[in-house]
């Protein structure tokens, strides 16, 4: 079956720009996530959407990230005001309930340049 | 606070060699464990996930790894190692408090060598 698909693969843009990213998880799976990779932080974790529970937002560096998931599937993560310290590459996960033994199930990442 | 410690950012094995990647945890409750490997521009694979339920792990494409809680670690091995084998690879904890979200070690690239 289809897997986590994230859109657009590649996003050039620049400083002080907003940005949209988007995740269509897969179907059926209440739990998404949003991670960040980069270089020097490695893998870190941003947000995550449980079904149509309030949003664990621990994760976000700063007020210029939020994210919205609507109708339980598709997600967009928005960075307003874009710096060059958000170049990373984003990734999203789902799973299917959330707990925390349940498989997360990646996409293949956005790759965010701020120039 | 629960953490992740992967030594060796770069390792480097022989066609054929053992794989032994290195993964040492901090959690002040019981972890549940994962090791996910990473292809070049790709999203990460699950290759394992410890739950408690067995201390010997077996994953996908002949990897395994043993939860050793006197140690700390959750090493991950493969007895032979092929060149498709190469990727990175990320340890990660999910505990108890958590909402399943996972922290991630540094990451170990594996490269293998003809």
């Amino acid at each position: 079956g289809a897997g986590v698909s994230q859109s657009p693969s590649n996003k050039v843009t620049e400083k002080g720009k907003d940005v949209e990213l988007r995740c269509d998880p897969i179907s059926g799976h209440t739990a998404l996530y949003w991670y960040r990779q980069s270089l020097g932080q490695g893998l870190e974790f941003l947000i995550y959407f449980q079904g149509n529970s309030a949003p664990d937002k621990s994760g976000l560096p700063s007020d210029r990230f939020s994210a919205e998931r609507t109708g339980g599937s598709v997600s967009t993560l928005t960075i307003q005001r874009t710096q060059q310290e958000d170049s990373a590459v984003y990734l999203c996960a789902s799973s299917g309930t959330g707990g925390v033994v349940d498989t997360q199930y990646f996409g293949p990442g956005t790759r965010l340049t701020v120039l | 606070a629960q953490s992740v410690t992967q030594l060796g950012s770069h390792v480097s094995v022989s066609e054929g060699a053992l794989v032994l990647l290195r993964c040492n945890y901090s959690s002040s409750v019981p972890p549940y464990l994962f090791w996910y490997v990473q292809y070049p521009n790709q999203g990460l694979q699950l290759l394992l996930k410890y739950t408690s339920a067995a201390t010997l792990v077996k994953g996908i494409n002949g990897f395994e790894a043993e939860f050793k809680k006197s140690e700390t670690s959750f090493h991950l091995t493969k007895p032979s190692a092929h060149m498709s084998d190469a990727a990175e690879y990320f340890c990660a904890v999910s505990g108890i408090g958590s909402q399943g979200n996972l922290i991630f070690g540094k990451g170990t690239k594996l490269s293998v060598k003809p």
